[in-house]
């Protein structure tokens, strides 16, 4: 069974540091382009990161750039995300998703973790 | 960036309806949109790509239509297991953006 499982969620407080992790398991995690993708509470759902499939290519919108930094070991079959200098709209569930082929459509996802920012 | 904008944002339907949600993007995307299932506590379910192509085991009830900045996702015959939040997303560049989601209810 394909599968993605994060964890790393927390509460921090203002400014602090956080880093998720994504464990893939059911197919060749070396092969595909991941994403990021965060939802607030009862609100929709927000890009964050992309990453190729070699680590070399990274993505982020302007409101994480700087502050967010996306990276995969594909000898450990996860993806990361790092997030920095975290701020109260920050709170979210975020889920980790596979795009396949290059199509920035997102087939396979996570069940989220959720990041609390408050302090 | 690509503004993503459905309607309506709510909706109420019986089991056995047909259903129509609309998704208008800020410019010309092409086929380039995606749309997902979500329910409440759970995540994204991918069920449509580039318009109209169903992800494999996506009922065939589920139907999508549209170009340029002009899209549908179209429920026939509502079953139960449908009411939920439906989102689409556009996949013409970076950054992906989503719109704000459909929610069909029963009534």
């Amino acid at each position: 069974e394909m599968q993605l499982v994060e964890s790393g969620g927390d509460l921090v407080q203002p400014g602090g540091s956080l880093r998720l992790s994504c464990a893939a398991s059911g197919f060749t995690f070396s092969n595909y382009w991941m994403h990021w993708v965060r939802q607030a509470p009862g609100k929709g759902l927000v890009w964050v990161s992309h990453i190729n499939s070699d680590g070399a290519t990274t993505n982020y919108p302007d409101y994480v750039k700087g502050r967010f930094t996306i990276s995969r070991d594909n000898a450990k079959n996860t993806l990361y995300l790092q997030m920095n200098s975290l701020r109260a709209e920050d709170t979210a569930v975020y889920y980790c998703a596979r795009e396949p082929g290059g199509s920035d459509a997102l087939d396979i996802w996570g069940q989220g973790t959720m990041v609390t920012v408050s302090s | 960036d690509i503004q993503m904008t459905q309607s309506p944002s709510s909706l109420s339907a019986s089991i056995g309806d047909t259903v129509t949600m609309t998704c208008r993007a800020s410019q010309a995307i092409g086929s380039y949109v995606n749309w997902y299932q979500q329910k409440p506590g759970k995540a994204p379910r991918f069920l449509i790509y580039a318009t109209f192509n169903l992800q494999s085991g996506v009922p065939s009830r589920f139907s999508g239509s549209g170009s340029g900045t002009d899209f549908t996702l179209t429920i026939s015959s509502l079953q139960p297991e449908d009411f939920a939040t439906y989102y689409c997303q556009q996949s013409y560049n970076t950054p992906v953006t989503f719109g704000g989601g459909t929610k069909v209810e029963i009534k």
